[in-house]
């Protein structure tokens, strides 16, 4: 089967730097996606890894490595408006997204 | 504002009423989506519009209903509202394919049936 393994919930600091681990297990792979929802909205796009590496923006980055089918998501110098959930979103071998809950990221003062 | 617009914002519906969901798009996006969001869960593709005039099924078909008569417009209907269909509803586009291309949501539709 196809799934996603995220940490339901974490804690960070304002100012601090938090990774969002993720391990996928697709049907093939095209590309990994990460998405940030603010709770009671839509989703909004962050990131886009199809090669092994780390891909910067800003505060954000987003590393893949393929062979291992692993993703994280580092954010830098957090803000309180940072707190939402981050979705980390595999490709599968047909293009079809492969969605999980997320994790819930509360940013504390 | 380029983007999508949903409507309604926010619904009840009795049971066994029929209910469409409206989604329209300025970004000239050749493929839409429709997915549903429940507490706990991740998004769940329910149909989707590759291009103008065709549709096909996703994950979770059935008791829903779609068309894309033109490029714009992909409205979703609950034929028979059933109390399980109680979600928030997202409608999505994105220029191609979804594992290729990012998504673009609209707010969500959040439907409650009683």
């Amino acid at each position: 089967g196809q799934n996603i393994d995220q940490p339901t919930e974490m804690t960070a600091t304002e100012g601090a730097i938090v990774q969002i681990n993720c391990t996928y297990q697709t049907s093939g792979f095209n590309g990994l996606f990460w998405y940030q929802q603010h709770a009671g909205e839509a989703p909004t796009f962050l990131s886009y890894n199809v090669l092994d590496g780390l891909e910067e923006k800003g505060r954000f980055s987003s590393f893949l490595s393929r062979s291992k089918g692993y993703s994280y998501l580092l954010l830098k110098e957090l803000q309180m408006k940072d707190s939402a959930s981050y979705l980390c979103v595999p490709s599968d071998s047909n293009y079809q997204l492969i969605w999980g809950a997320g994790t819930k990221l509360i940013i504390k003062p | 504002i380029a983007g999508i617009t949903q409507a309604p914002t926010s619904q009840i519906l009795a049971a066994g009423r029929r209910m469409t969901l409206r989604c329209t798009q300025d970004m000239r996006h050749n493929a839409m989506y429709w997915y549903r969001q429940d507490l706990g869960l991740g998004l769940r593709l329910i149909h989707y519009s590759n291009t103008a005039g065709t549709t096909g099924k996703g994950e979770v078909p059935d008791g829903y209903s779609v068309s894309r008569a033109n490029t714009d417009d992909f409205p979703l209907t609950l034929a028979s509202a059933v109390p399980s269909q109680t979600s928030v509803y997202f409608c999505a586009s994105s220029e191609g394919e979804p594992g290729a291309n990012v998504l673009t949501f609209g707010a969500g539709s959040r439907l409650t049936v009683l």
